[in-house]
């Protein structure tokens, strides 16, 4: 089976921008979280998407924002880009039932200038 | 806020085997012990996961104490690729909370 991809690998934006990045889970997975990683915070759960809807948010502003398609590819948004936005933005995905053995996408760098 | 302590930083040399502790002394009944590792720069990967009994699969062990209030993760025959950061992380075994990453170990596999 094909992992979980995350595109593009890496961004640059400017402040104020937006950005819209992408997750394609694996194959059967139907759920799809999100984290940000800086080396301030460590890994960060962001929000978590089952059957084109979220079930789960973390602590970060509104700003940030995501949506689950019916094939269960999964985008998330950030507008009004701040410099502290700047992170690695990863992508898990997992089966619905049993554990919670999520499988992790190669992440999303992105920096804002 | 992770239920769990590791030490900051363990060496091993590389051929031996690596055993990263991890204190999870308030975990619940229905509460897993996961551990998962990040290589740098990459997504951290999952490697095993217990309740209370010791589990073994092909890249790791996890011993589980008998009142589970800690365990060790065992890399039977480090490598210098084994060097990366390793979580352990507690959870319920289902339901939608989300994981909560530490800190974590840094292991460094020294030639």
């Amino acid at each position: 089976k094909a992992g979980v991809t995350q595109t593009p690998r890496y961004l640059i934006k400017t402040r104020g921008q937006q950005v819209t990045l992408s997750c394609s889970p694996i194959s059967g997975h139907r759920s799809v979280s999100w984290y940000q990683q800086t080396p301030g915070q460590g890994l960060q759960f962001l929000f978590e998407y089952f059957s084109e809807t979220q079930r789960n948010k973390g602590n970060f502003p509104g700003r940030f924002s995501g949506r689950q398609f019916s094939n269960s590819r999964s985008e998330m948004n950030v507008s009004t880009l701040e410099l502290g936005d700047s992170a690695l933005y990863l992508c898990a995905s997992r089966q619905e039932e049993g554990s919670y053995e999520q499988y992790f996408g190669p992440g999303t760098r992105l920096t804002v200038t | 806020d992770a239920k769990t302590t590791q030490p900051p930083s363990m060496d091993c040399a590389e051929g031996r085997a690596a055993n990263l502790p991890c204190n999870h002394s308030t975990i619940s009944g229905n509460e897993y012990v996961y551990w998962y590792r990040q290589i740098h720069s990459q997504g951290p990967q999952y490697i095993i996961h217990g309740l209370k009994n010791n589990e073994t699969n092909e890249m790791a062990s996890l011993i589980i104490t008998e009142d589970r209030k800690s365990s060790t993760l065992i890399l039977p025959h480090a490598t210098l690729r084994d060097t990366a950061v390793y979580y352990c992380i507690v959870r319920a075994y289902s339901g939608n909370t989300p994981l909560v990453f530490g800190k974590g170990t840094r292991l460094s596999v020294i030639a």
